[in-house]
């Protein structure tokens, strides 16, 4: 199954500022995705990376709070814009192929701190 | 959209018990119904799934069985250890989009 390495692991940052969130799979793989899991709570799908093209966001998020790029089929990007407090949360993308041969296999997460 | 419902949300048994983690999902179409183990700090970690054309998977001391008609599916731990436990989420997936459950925290007592 696909190794994903992401980063940072952790960070505290500053209301109003940005951070972006790197993953990078060791394949090539047809879908990257980033989720939101609030501590001790379920995985909330924030949106799926499209490949060369704009992402598709789920109900409650949008694309000038989290822009995502995904440039080519082993790397993507979220940044977490203009932050604020209630932004604080463990980030995790994930990746798999069609069909999930291996299924979906998930970065290690960036614990987020806004202050 | 899907949605995944699962229970309990916690569940206590003793060494060497089974335990059983239950889902059912609203969508007909979904095709996938992975299981993930998440340990404390950790990433989730894909422990066993199944495909829509399959009625049951074993791999060791876990099964996962699925039914169509009712949509729901199951995981199956059987002769439990501490290291068990864990919060475990389900998930279906429809065209490669997934949706998981609330998460079981399971704990396996010595």
């Amino acid at each position: 199954s696909a190794v994903i390495s992401q980063k940072p692991s952790r960070d505290i940052c500053q209301r109003g500022t940005s951070l972006t969130i790197q993953c990078q799979v060791d394949s090539q793989v047809t879908m990257m995705f980033w989720y939101r899991q609030q501590p001790g709570q379920s995985l909330t799908l924030i949106a799926t990376a499209n490949q060369g093209s704009e992402a598709t966001y789920e109900s409650g998020f949008v694309i000038d709070k989290f822009p995502i790029s995904r440039p080519n089929l082993t790397f993507s990007t979220l940044t977490v814009s203009n932050m604020s407090p209630e932004d604080s949360s463990i980030y995790l993308c994930s990746a798999g192929g069609q069909g999930a041969v291996y299924g979906y296999t998930f970065g290690s997460g960036t614990r987020l701190t806004v202050v | 959209g899907e949605n995944v419902e699962q229970h309990p949300s916690t569940l206590s048994v003793q060494e060497g018990d089974s335990a059983v983690i239950k889902c059912t999902y609203s969508d007909s179409a979904s095709n996938y119904f992975p299981w993930y183990k998440q340990e404390l700090g950790k990433r989730p970690q894909l422990i066993i799934d199944i495909r829509s054309n399959v009625g049951e998977k074993k791999d060791q001391r876990i099964a996962v069985t699925l039914n169509k008609t009712a949509k729901h599916f199951s995981l199956h731990i059987t002769e439990t250890q501490p290291e068990d436990s864990a919060v475990y989420f389900c998930a279906a997936s429809i065209h490669n989009d997934m949706r998981f459950g609330a998460g079981t925290r399971l704990t396996v007592k010595p």
